[in-house]
């Protein structure tokens, strides 16, 4: 059954530096999506993607972080300058098409800043 | 804004019960609602989805039902096993295919 994966499983870093989150999305699918999820709390909402651009942001997708679809199949989330308040589970997440589909997500990667 | 609640927080009960797991949103204008499961320090697995316009989705021992105009989901579990242990979210989708989640019911299952 087709999956969503996520590079790395583990990332610590430290604070100010840049970070890049990889997923390689569901091959059909058309949409994409990150969340994030800090420990204890809900999971969040970050961006959606569709058709090379961004579809929707949430507040807390400020200018520290950036998406990207390099090629055909990877999908990339970049905190410019990390903070300590960053570290957190951040999960991808695709859809065949937008709303109204189900969101498939990958295992995540979590991320500690120190 | 749209809110979601689950409520209880946590839940546990022994092995083979029948169990209901309830989710409720502020704001009725939902496209769909989803419910996920979620293991310790894993990603989310989707359970169901149901559209706005259905009442109730059914995948082998859980049955979800959506009352729309009472901003109100429940997730049934059937005769729980062990193995359903675990931490159940729901999500609405209000348009745009943004998720917004609910802070998640974790349950416990006694063997």
């Amino acid at each position: 059954e087709p999956e969503v994966t996520q590079t790395p499983s583990h990332q610590v870093t430290q604070m100010g530096q840049e970070v890049i989150l990889r997923c390689v999305p569901i091959s059909n699918h058309l949409y994409f999506y990150w969340y994030r999820q800090i420990l204890g709390q809900k999971v969040e909402f970050l961006v959606s993607f569709y058709n090379n651009e961004i579809s929707e942001k949430s507040e807390i997708f400020d200018d520290q972080f950036s998406v990207e679809r390099p090629d055909g199949s990877n999908f990339t989330l970049k905190i410019r300058s990390t903070k300590l308040e960053d570290s957190a589970m951040y999960f991808c997440a695709s859809s065949e098409a937008g709303q109204q589909e189900t969101q498939y997500f990958g295992p995540g990667t979590r991320l500690l800043v120190l | 804004k749209q809110e979601v609640t689950q409520i209880p927080a946590a839940l546990s009960v022994p092995e083979g019960e029948n169990l209901v797991l309830n989710c409720s949103f502020t704001d009725s204008a939902i496209y769909n609602l989803q419910w996920f499961r979620q293991d310790p320090g894993k990603g989310l697995t989707s359970l169901l989805l149901i559209q706005s316009s259905q009442r109730e989705q059914t995948s082998g021992r859980l049955n979800a039902s959506l009352d729309k105009s009472s901003g109100r989901s429940t997730l049934y579990i059937a005769a729980s096993q062990p193995g359903d242990s675990a931490t159940y979210l729901c999500a609405v989708d209000g348009n745009t295919g943004k998720l917004i989640f609910g802070q998640g019911t974790t349950l416990q299952v006694k063997p």
